[in-house]
């Protein structure tokens, strides 16, 4: 089946710093990308919609000058937090659209990030 | 109001019950339904699509009544490896689409 990547699976950084959380699609074309967050005993919750080769679609309360979206290819899309805080704590699960496939998602394994 | 609600449980059953999770929805333009699992800290994967004829797969049958915007899924003969937190899942769409996840349904299956 289809694998989607994300690195690094865990993080942990000091209050402030910047940090960059990568999801590659290894053998699909991804036109679609998407970035969730769960916080504890929440449900995942969509952060934004990224296109290859145009802006990301923010969710309502995404500030998109923290949380900056690149999807410069077909294969790679990164976000980075920056200027991480404490309440930025969380996991990060991006999943891709298969270009090909109407239907299905893939789901990365997730980046903990935990912000001291 | 969420979009997709559930109870959080958790389920404890023992080995071999039959256990069964409902879940609603709020927004009348979902178009495709699923259940997914998720175990402790691990990315949600996905279990079953749902269908308005209900379908099975396995132990797993699923069930979807779009006119009262309600979901349920239904384990036969537990085991100790379902344990999980059961997600519902509605997408407004296609593929391109986003996923909107309910905070999902604790499972413990206890031998």
């Amino acid at each position: 089946g289809a694998v989607v990547s994300q690195h690094p699976s865990r993080v942990i950084c000091k209050s402030g710093t910047s940090v960059k959380i990568e999801c590659r699609s290894l053998d699909f074309q991804a036109t679609t990308m998407f970035w969730y967050r769960q916080f504890p005993k929440q449900s995942l919750m969509l952060m934004a919609t990224s296109n290859e080769g145009s802006k990301a679609t923010y969710e309502q309360g995404v500030e998109k000058d923290k949380f900056l979206i690149n999807h410069a290819s077909l294969t790679l899309s990164t976000l980075t937090v920056t200027s991480a805080h404490p309440e930025d704590s969380s996991f990060y699960i991006c999943s891709a659209n298969w270009a090909s496939s109407t239907d299905t998602q893939y789901f990365g394994p997730g980046t903990r990030l935990t912000v001291l | 109001r969420k979009e997709v609600e559930q109870d959080p449980g958790p389920f404890n059953v023992p080995e071999g019950a039959t256990v069964a999770f409902n879940c609603t929805y709020s927004n009348s333009a979902s178009q495709s339904f699923f259940w997914y699992r998720q175990d402790c800290r691990k990315e949600p994967k996905l279990l079953m699509s749902v269908y308005s004829s209900g379908n099975e797969d396995g132990r797993f049958t699923a069930q979807l009544n779009r006119a009262s915007q309600y979901i349920s899924l239904l384990i036969r003969d537990s085991k100790l490896s379902d344990s999980a937190t059961y997600l519902c899942v509605v997408r407004e769409g296609g593929g391109r689409r986003a996923l909107t996840f309910g905070s999902g349904t604790r499972l413990q299956v206890q031998p």
